[in-house]
């Protein structure tokens, strides 16, 4: 596609529940990153993967989350047991190769009530 | 570890007027890459201007210019002849070349305000 899909736009979930947010990236962008935005704050770090294969995973909180690119082009996160804390917007990026420009998505925004 | 600071939580200018952003980092690497994002409310992150480190000259896109005192690190950005489609949050960001590399660490952010 012309840029970074992310999907859904915004998920309302309850406690406990178990969550997927999908990012497709563009095509041919070997480099995927997943940030989390919490209200008023700039995006953290979440996991960065390099083709198939997690390359730095040192941003997931805990391990509730969980970050798959089986074919190394679409992402899921996978998010368990979701607490309200983990309400935030999540956004995705891509880039062509790892010191490229990383653009991203318009982002998941996540409520768990 | 590496952070990045942004003091003002919101600036607010006159449409066609100048207005400049601070941003204030630290990080232990020697080479490292700054940024200015902008993440207007469909909440997309826009990369608005790139500056290496160890280049000395001052980033320039457009309208858009960076001041980059490496030994003071600081990052601010000016925004020539402000438009309405300027309004946005902006994000500093700063990615280290080696331990760093390929995690944006990103300030607060500063939400700017055009004024017709």
């Amino acid at each position: 596609g012309a840029g970074v899909s992310q999907t859904p736009s915004n998920k309302v979930t309850e406690k406990g529940k178990y969550v997927e947010l999908r990012c497709d990236p563009i095509s041919g962008h070997t480099a995927l990153y997943w940030y989390r935005q919490s209200l008023g704050q700039g995006p953290e770090f979440l996991i960065y993967f390099q083709g198939t294969g997690a390359a730095d995973d040192s941003g997931l909180p805990n391990d509730r989350f969980f970050a798959v690119r089986p074919e190394g082009s679409v992402s899921t996160l996978k998010i368990q047991r979701t607490e309200r804390g983990d309400s935030a917007v999540y956004l995705c990026a891509s880039s062509l190769f790892n010191a490229g420009p990383k653009f991203f998505g318009p982002g998941t925004r996540l409520t768990v009530l | 570890a590496q952070t990045v600071t942004q003091s003002q939580p919101e600036m607010s200018v006159q449409e066609a007027e100048t207005v400049t952003l601070s941003c204030t980092y630290d990080t232990s690497e020697s080479d490292y890459y700054l940024f200015w994002y902008k993440q207007p409310p469909s909440r997309q992150m826009i990369l608005v201007i790139r500056q290496e480190a160890y280049k000395q000259q001052n980033a320039t896109e457009n309208r858009f210019s960076v001041n980059f005192q490496k030994a003071a690190k600081s990052f601010s950005l000016k925004i020539s002849d402000s438009q309405l489609g300027d309004a946005a949050m902006y994000f500093c960001a700063l990615e280290g070349a080696y331990q760093g590399a390929q995690k944006l660490v990103f300030g607060q952010g500063t939400r700017l305000t055009i004024n017709p």
